[in-house]
């Protein structure tokens, strides 16, 4: 079965202090690997999409890497804007998004 | 451009009853994902729709059952309500049907069983 593992469970910054998040997968037949931001009591933001192992993408502040295993969010200099739940998800052969449990990330000023 | 939107945005309902939650697709988008996502977890996906047929369902029983329509937009309903149920019922939309394709979210629809 397919598994999305996300760590830490809570991250708690200060605003400038840079520092990444995890999602590590395991899947059969990966067909992308998906960012979100979470406001409370609301949709998803998307984020970034990657695709195979070595892509990069960057969007101010944040930026994606993947390995054939796991991704990573790199939050550079923070602000308390970026505070929310980040979510990574999995898109596999059988068409689902499989969401890990998100990181929840508190940047105080 | 149009983002997706669902409506209602809360709701209440007791246990037995049924519900029926709705989605307008992003413009230009034919297909519709519905997951649902309890406190504090991830969201799980319950099915997919591309071009009015079901292409994709995740664990859930067949009391919860969709539909889309010729528009592209989409109903989730969910008969026989379990306290279990409340949650955020997330809608999500994209172009393609099942590739890899980018999910855009919505704002979601509050259930709270009672």
């Amino acid at each position: 079965e397919d598994q999305v593992t996300q760590s830490p469970e809570a991250l708690r910054l200060q605003e400038g202090e840079s520092s990444s998040l995890n999602c590590s997968y395991t899947v059969s037949g990966l067909r992308g690997l998906f960012w979100y931001r979470q406001d409370p009591g609301k949709g998803p933001e998307f984020l970034f999409t990657l695709y195979s192992a070595g892509e990069e993408k960057e969007k101010e502040r944040l930026k994606a890497t993947l390995t054939k295993k796991e991704s990573f969010l790199h939050i550079t200099a923070p602000k308390p804007e970026d505070s929310a739940t980040y979510l990574c998800a999995v898109r596999t052969n059988d068409y689902k998004l499989s969401f890990g449990a998100g990181t929840t990330v508190t940047v105080r000023a | 451009e149009t983002g997706v939107t669902q409506s209602p945005t809360h709701l209440i309902k007791t246990r037995g009853q049924q519900v029926t939650l709705r989605c307008s697709s992003q413009s230009g988008h034919n297909t519709v994902s519905w997951y649902q996502q309890a406190l504090g977890q991830g969201p799980q996906f319950i099915f997919q729709y591309y071009r009015e047929e079901e292409n994709g369902r995740g664990n859930f029983p067949p009391r919860f059952s969709g539909l889309q329509f010729p528009n592209y937009s989409s109903e989730l309903n969910v008969n026989a309500l379990e306290l279990d149920d409340s949650a955020l019922y997330l809608c999500a939309s994209s172009f393609g049907g099942g590739g890899g394709e980018t999910q855009y979210f919505g704002p979601g629809t509050r259930l709270l069983v009672l």
